[in-house]
């Protein structure tokens, strides 16, 4: 079944580059998106990429897509400490349903 | 932003004790889901909806029942908690018609003692 892969854990200084990275195994997957998510809330949609797009930004935000290697990457410019939070990577299911397949989480720490 | 909503935030409950976990949406979003998640842990889906008097269950056995009788109005039931039933409980919603992402509610933090 489908299946969606991110490393755990990341550690980066404020003012650094981060780079999330997720793999997935749904070659149909028309949609795949970020998520973030703070101590003791739900979920923020932060971005998304349209399956036949290679890349797409928003301000601090870039996402890159890797249709061949099923491989996706979320870039965050400048990082603040208030990116500290988990991170999400989605991919959509085939089907009528709308269900996402989701990642374990990238929980990313940002120190000075 | 998306309009959804989830009540209680956090409760505390005694063993055998019946609870319904609210979750409402203002966006006339068709498809809505629950999602049990243990702190900082991934999503295991429970259940979902895709319209009014339809409910599936999810990837992951729950005890819960839900209900689908209004638009916006998707509840989550335990008829009976357990401390196995301890976690955070996330309700999300989509538009669908050819858009797939999903907006979530704030979460409930459920405790079973």
């Amino acid at each position: 079944g489908e299946d969606v892969e991110q490393s755990l854990f990341l550690s980066v200084r404020e003012g650094d580059s981060s780079v999330i990275n997720c793999t997935y195994t749904d070659s149909s997957s028309t949609y795949l998106y970020w998520y973030k998510q703070e101590p003791g809330a739900g979920l923020q949609l932060l971005t998304y990429i349209f399956s036949n797009m290679d890349m797409k930004q928003d301000q601090r935000l870039t996402v890159l897509l890797n249709k061949k290697d099923k491989h996706l990457s979320l870039c965050i410019a400048d990082t603040q400490t208030g990116d500290s939070a988990i991170y999400f990577c989605a991919e959509n299911e085939a089907g009528g349903y709308n269900k996402l397949i989701f990642g374990a989480g990238t929980r990313l720490a940002v120190h000075p | 932003e998306a309009d959804i909503y989830q009540t209680p935030r956090y409760l505390v409950i005694g063993t055998g004790k019946k609870i319904t976990l609210e979750c409402s949406q203002t966006m006339g979003h068709d498809k809505m889901y629950w999602y049990q998640q243990d702190p900082g842990m991934e999503l295991h889906l429970i259940h979902y909806s895709y319209g009014v008097n339809s409910t599936e269950k999810g990837d992951l056995s729950s005890e819960s029942t839900v209900s689908r009788i209004r638009t916006e109005h998707f509840p989550l039931t335990l008829e009976s908690a357990r401390p196995s039933h301890t976690s955070q409980y996330l309700c999300a919603s989509s538009p669908g018609q050819g858009s797939y992402e999903q907006y979530f509610g704030p979460g409930t933090r459920l405790t079973v003692t």
